[in-house]
């Protein structure tokens, strides 16, 4: 099974920073990486499908890069409702895992 | 577009619980089904997906032989069978359509199983 690891684990960020998470997969998943963001009690929302792609409705201030084993997702101008635990997960390969999550929290 | 899931709840260990996801807005048909679990404070695991006709279906390990996932697109259900539970079974199971490109695209709210003398 492919193991994606995020970092950081967890961190802390004031309205209008730019912020950075990073995913790494233990094997190239070419650019099949998707991003999640959920809040309490609710359900995943997916970000983008392959590497760069947004999902209609999500803000243009979300941004998502990268290709093969590594992967970030940067948040510009971070506003309340951006608090939540965004997680990676690879689509390239069954059984498509995610990442352990990282709980941004807004200051 | 969206899934509701029902059949959640307090089972004893070895007990069984069946789980249903219903869609609506869309044609289940056209789409890989999934259940995605998460344990409480923790992260997300697909524990079973069915192909679009049903013909494949596969597991995660830690619940071969004991879950099993299905479908009626004729009544745009999914279900997911789960017997002889565990305390580590204890989550919330989402269901999620699976994309193309493998990214779980549409998700129900949740419901909660609890295994637990």
């Amino acid at each position: 099974d492919i193991q994606m690891t995020q970092s950081p684990s967890s961190l802390s960020a004031s309205v209008g920073d730019r912020v950075t998470i990073t995913c790494r997969a233990s094997q190239s998943v070419n650019d099949f990486l998707h991003w999640y963001q959920q809040k309490p009690g609710r359900a995943p929302n997916l970000l983008n499908d392959l590497t760069c792609n947004l999902q209609t409705g999500v803000p243009s201030r979300f941004s998502a890069c990268g290709s093969g084993t590594d992967f970030s997702l940067t948040i510009s101008g971070l506003r309340p409702d951006d608090f939540g635990t965004y997680y990676c997960q690879q689509g390239f390969s069954p059984p498509y895992t995610f990442g352990l999550g990282t709980i941004l929290e807004i200051k | 577009v969206y899934l509701v899931e029902s059949g959640g709840g307090l089972v004893q260990p070895g007990g069984s619980l069946r789980l249903s996801c219903a869609a609506s807005g869309f044609n289940i048909s056209t789409s890989r089904m999934t259940w995605v679990r998460q344990a409480p404070g923790k992260g997300l695991e697909c524990v079973a997906k069915v192909k679009e006709d049903g013909s494949e279906k596969h597991y995660v390990d830690s619940v071969k032989g004991r879950f099993s996932i299905s479908r009626d697109n004729a009544k745009n259900l999914v279900y997911l069978q789960l017997n002889t539970l565990r305390a580590g079974d204890t989550a919330m199971y989402f269901c999620a359509t699976l994309g193309d490109l493998g990214a779980f695209d549409i998700w129900g709210q949740g419901t909660l199983v609890t295994v637990s003398s």
